[in-house]
C-alpha cells in the first residue's frame, strides 16, 4: 500500500500568516501519460465530514478560497494557506487516488498562534 | 444540489450487526462510485473500499473484508454498509463519499454515521 507521510503533525500560525503542510508519498502518484498527480487535499473541521479542497494536487475545488494552493509532483506535495483565517482551523489530510487501496496521510492539525 | 444523507447514530452490542445507509440525491446515482471511509474516535481517515453503483461490484481494502458488506438499491439511490459480528474496535464514524465523475477522488461526503459498539 502507498504510505503518505504528512508533516508536521500540528502547527500554530498567526492570523494572516502562511501555513505550509507537507505530504510525502512512498511511491510516485504521477501518471506520466497525462502528467497528472493523483493527489487530493481535504479539510476537516471538528464534528464535520472532510471537505475537498484540491485535486490533481493543485486544482481548487469550486468555492474554495484562493488562499489555498497546492504544489508538488511525484512523491512530494505541499498545501499552502497563504493568509491564515480563523475559519481555517482544522485538520488537513492528503490522499492518493492512483493506487488501490486509496490511502490518506495521517493528518495535520492547524491552529491559531 | 448533490446530497448524501446518512442514517443516524447506532449503539450496538458486540457480536451484533449494523447497517448504515447513504441516500444520494441531486445527481445520476449510477454514474458515480461510492466509497466508505472509517474514522475511529480521535483518529485519521481510512478508506474501506467502494462499490460500483452501476454494476454493484464492491472492492474492499485489506482489513475490511469478510465482516464488511457493501450493497446498494438503485431504485432508491441508496448504498449500504453492513458490519457483521461487531467488535469494540469497530466504534467509529463511517462516511460515504461520492467519487467525482470519471475519477477516483471523493468530491461529496455524507455527514457521517456514528456506530458505537458496547455491551
Amino acid at each position: 500500500d502507498i504510505v503518505l507521510t504528512q508533516s508536521p503533525d500540528s502547527l500554530a500560525v498567526s492570523l494572516g500568516e502562511r501555513a505550509t503542510i507537507n505530504c510525502k508519498s512512498s511511491q510516485s502518484v504521477l501518471y506520466n501519460s497525462s502528467s497528472q498527480n493523483y493527489l487530493t487535499w481535504f479539510q476537516q473541521k471538528p464534528g464535520q465530514p472532510p471537505k475537498l479542497l484540491l485535486y490533481w494536487a493543485s486544482t481548487r475545488q469550486s468555492g474554495v478560497p484562493d488562499r489555498f494552493s497546492g504544489s508538488g509532483s511525484g512523491t512530494h506535495f505541499t498545501l499552502t494557506i497563504s493568509s491564515l483565517q480563523a475559519e481555517d482551523v482544522a485538520v488537513y489530510y492528503c490522499q492518493q487516488y492512483y493506487y488501490i487501496p486509496l490511502t490518506f496521510g495521517g493528518g495535520t492539525k492547524v491552529e491559531i498562534k | 444540489q448533490v446530497q448524501l444523507v446518512q442514517s443516524g447514530s447506532e449503539l450496538v452490542k458486540p457480536g451484533a450487526s449494523v447497517r448504515v445507509s447513504c441516500k444520494a440525491s441531486g445527481y445520476t446515482f449510477t454514474s458515480h462510485t461510492m466509497s466508505w471511509v472509517r474514522q475511529a474516535p480521535g483518529q485519521g481517515l481510512e478508506w474501506m473500499g467502494w462499490i460500483n453503483t452501476d454494476t454493484g461490484k464492491p472492492t474492499h481494502a485489506q482489513g475490511f473484508t469478510g465482516r464488511f458488506v457493501f450493497s446498494l438499491d438503485t431504485s432508491v439511490s441508496t448504498t449500504y454498509l453492513q458490519i457483521n459480528n461487531l467488535k469494540a474496535e469497530d466504534t467509529a464514524v463511517y462516511y460515504c463519499a461520492r467519487s467525482a465523475l470519471g475519477t477516483n477522488f471523493a468530491d461529496w461526503w455524507g455527514q457521517g454515521s456514528l456506530v458505537t459498539v458496547s455491551s
